[in-house]
């Protein structure tokens, strides 16, 4: 029962390199999220998509791409990677709407510590 | 939108006292509030959500938070704390309907001997 699943769990980049970091869920959840955290931060959400073929921004979108690539996988994308990008990313998923609370709470991978140089 | 508050950065205590770790949130529409926890170097975990009902929710583990409307409130509570309940604690709140996630800043809970 894996849940959710990330790679790779370390990387250090150079600035201005690139990367696409993964996830995958097993649960058949609806939707899918990318979070960072930073500490005395806590998690600012990145982007979200609320169902496969749909995506949409959070909080803290620049300089960050996603894909949802199909129901199980939503990719994290860093195209021009800046120290400022320094951080833990954690992909999440959920059921997404629900009108009766039931089943709400989110899933989330191991993490992927990212240093930019 | 939605924001939460969580005033105490980190909160030591000694083993077999109560914590509580406060939680303070704002929205201007019906929401659902979460307490996580993430041991170091692992992702979170849920322990106890409030989605309606009972505004008293319990853990398996013996922490338990209540849902206080008039004060917007959703403060975690366990009567002892054990060595093994260090972590760091994230309150969390989503609109009712589509469940995006808006997460406080954190709670380190430090629990020695």
């Amino acid at each position: 029962n894996a849940g959710v699943t990330q790679t790779p769990k370390f990387q250090v980049l150079k600035t201005g390199q690139s990367m696409t970091l993964q996830c995958a869920q097993d649960m058949n959840h609806n939707s899918m999220y990318w979070y960072r955290q930073d500490p005395g931060m806590g998690l600012r959400l990145i982007y979200y998509s609320a169902s496969e073929g749909t995506t949409d921004k959070g909080e803290v979108p620049n300089g960050y791409n996603v894909s949802r690539l199909n129901k199980r996988e939503f990719s994290l994308r860093l195209e021009s990677a800046a120290p400022s990008q320094t951080s833990v990313y954690f992909c999440a998923s959920s059921w997404g709407l629900s009108s009766t609370g039931k089943n709400t709470e989110a899933f989330f991978g191991q993490g992927t510590r990212l240093t930019v140089v | 939108a939605q924001s939460v508050t969580q005033l105490d950065s980190q909160v030591p205590v000694f083993e077999e006292a109560p914590v509580e770790l406060r939680c303070n949130y704002s929205s201007s529409v019906s929401v659902y509030l979460f307490w996580y926890v993430q041991y170091p170097n692992q992702g979170l975990q849920l322990l106890l959500k409030y989605l309606s009902g009972s505004t008293l929710v319990e853990s398996i583990n013996g922490f338990e938070a209540e849902f206080n409307k008039s004060q917007t409130s959703f403060h975690l509570r366990k009567p002892s704390v054990h060595i093994s309940d260090t972590a760091e604690y994230f309150c969390a709140v989503s609109a009712t309907g589509f469940q995006k996630l808006v997460f406080g800043t954190g709670t380190r809970l430090l629990v020695s001997p």
